[in-house]
């Protein structure tokens, strides 16, 4: 079975803090991604990254950034995290052919 | 671009009633399509895809979805619907780079 974790399941920080969301996998997969979840808009892109140190943007990557140093390690990073940041987290890896796995989520609330 | 929309965004049905939850995509060639379901409080789960041969996909849970290239959808049905169905529905279409491409999800509510 493909397990994807998230370090955290609900995250509160005041704005402005530096945050840090963590996804690990445990399978060899070259293709993570972070998504963002919001009431009625369903999952936005956010990066994602088809291999170490290789990244690129998705459709809203303003306001964070990716670090994948390990093959099954990849974190989003809110440099100055914003109210309008509050949302649901959630990691995926792809296995062949577009088919995506997902991750528990991490439900942040910026204050 | 690809683009997904579910046309419902909510939907109630009775405990035993079937259930039709309809997506509409947008894109060039043969898509590969998926729905996933996600309860209260968790992440996805992939409940059926479609990306080439019979247009009608058997999926987890007792769900289905049919392909119909000339209305550019792909509706996810089940025949009689349990109380632990209620969750939330997204369809999602392939795009470049093993990317997928979100509806905005319907939510369905069963009712005893």
């Amino acid at each position: 079975d493909v397990k994807v974790t998230q370090s955290s399941r609900y995250l509160v920080k005041r704005t402005g803090e530096k945050v840090f969301l963590e996804c690990v996998q445990d399978m060899d997969h070259e293709n993570m991604f972070w998504y963002r979840q919001d009431p009625g808009l369903g999952l936005r892109l956010i990066y994602f990254s088809y291999d170490v140190k290789m990244k690129e943007k998705g459709d809203i990557p303003e306001g964070y950034s990716v670090s994948r140093e390990k093959k099954e390690r990849f974190s989003l990073i809110l440099e100055s995290a914003s109210t309008n940041q509050t949302s649901m987290y959630l990691c995926a890896i792809a296995l062949s052919s577009y088919e995506q796995y997902f991750g528990p989520g991490t439900r942040l609330t910026v204050t | 671009a690809q683009s997904v929309t579910q046309p419902d965004i909510h939907i109630t049905v009775s405990e035993g009633a079937s259930l039709e939850l309809r997506c509409n995509y947008s894109y060039g060639a043969t898509p590969y399509l998926f729905w996933y379901v996600q309860s209260p409080g968790q992440g996805l789960q992939l409940l059926l895809k479609y990306f080439s041969g019979d247009t009608l996909v058997q999926g987890i849970k007792g769900f289905e979805a049919e392909f119909k290239r000339s209305q550019s959808s792909f509706n996810l049905r089940k025949p009689s619907v349990h109380w632990s169905d209620a969750a939330e529905y997204f369809c999602a279409v392939g795009a470049s780079r093993y990317k997928l491409s979100f509806g905005a999800g319907t939510t369905v509510t069963v009712r005893a």
